[in-house]
């Protein structure tokens, strides 16, 4: 079954603290990775886009893993500001192989509460 | 440059009722997808719209049904309300079929907010 899963599911750091977030996949077969920030009652925002040849790319202060054997990605935040207090979502596209479209597959996320 | 709008931001409705959500796409898309969003949970994917017609369904009865404009914005029917019914609705839009959209990143609206009582 196609699954992604997010830990931990919620995180409080202080401001000017990184930290990982983890996202765990079993989608197959896998088309990209995305990681979408969430502002609270606002529709998702597109942090990073990884395909199965890249290990990382950053936007900004984000910076996104990408391990297509473990089937494992991560996004560290550096240096945190009040700002990045939201939920982020992974999200996984995988293909269906009964019509080949591709389909997204969306993690519950992490809340992320960054506190001065 | 506009983005993907979306109307009413929110809506309170009963148990039995219909509603219509709408969404306008982001300027030069052509593809629409709404999801549906419970309260701590990751969005769940309701259907995709392209060329008019319902390309993708996910798991969801067929009380939600949807429509596509030829100006590209669609609307989201749900009919016979039930409580758990309640989420926020999102509307995603991209450029592209259902088969070559897998790398267009979604573009998502700001939500409509349901509540069924």
């Amino acid at each position: 079954k196609n699954q992604v899963e997010q830990s931990p599911q919620s995180l409080i750091i202080l401001e000017g603290k990184n930290c990982t977030l983890q996202c765990n996949y079993t989608v197959s077969p896998f088309s990209n990775l995305r990681w979408y920030k969430q502002d609270t009652g606002r529709g998702p925002v597109s942090l990073t886009i990884m395909t199965f040849s890249e290990n990382t790319k950053s936007n900004g202060r984000y910076t996104a893993t990408l391990d297509a054997d473990t089937k494992q990605s991560s996004l560290h935040i550096t240096a945190s500001q009040l700002s990045d207090s939201a939920s982020y979502i992974c999200v996984v596209t995988g293909r269906d192989w009964m019509d080949s479209s591709y389909k997204l597959i969306f993690g519950s996320g992490t809340r992320l509460l960054v506190r001065p | 440059d506009a983005g993907v709008t979306q109307s009413p931001t929110h809506l309170i409705k009963t148990r039995g009722q219909q509603v219509t959500l709408r969404c306008s796409p982001k300027s030069g898309h052509d593809t629409v997808s709404w999801y549906q969003q419970a309260l701590g949970q990751g969005p769940q994917f309701i259907f995709q719209y392209y060329e008019e017609e319902e390309r993708q369904r996910g798991n969801f009865p067929d009380r939600f049904s949807g429509h596509q404009f030829p100006n590209y914005s669609s609307e989201l029917n749900v009919n016979a309300l039930l409580l758990g019914d309640s989420a926020l609705y999102l509307c995603a839009s991209s450029l592209g079929t259902a088969t070559t959209s897998a790398q267009e990143t979604q573009y998502f609206g700001p939500g409509t907010r349901l509540l069924v009582l």
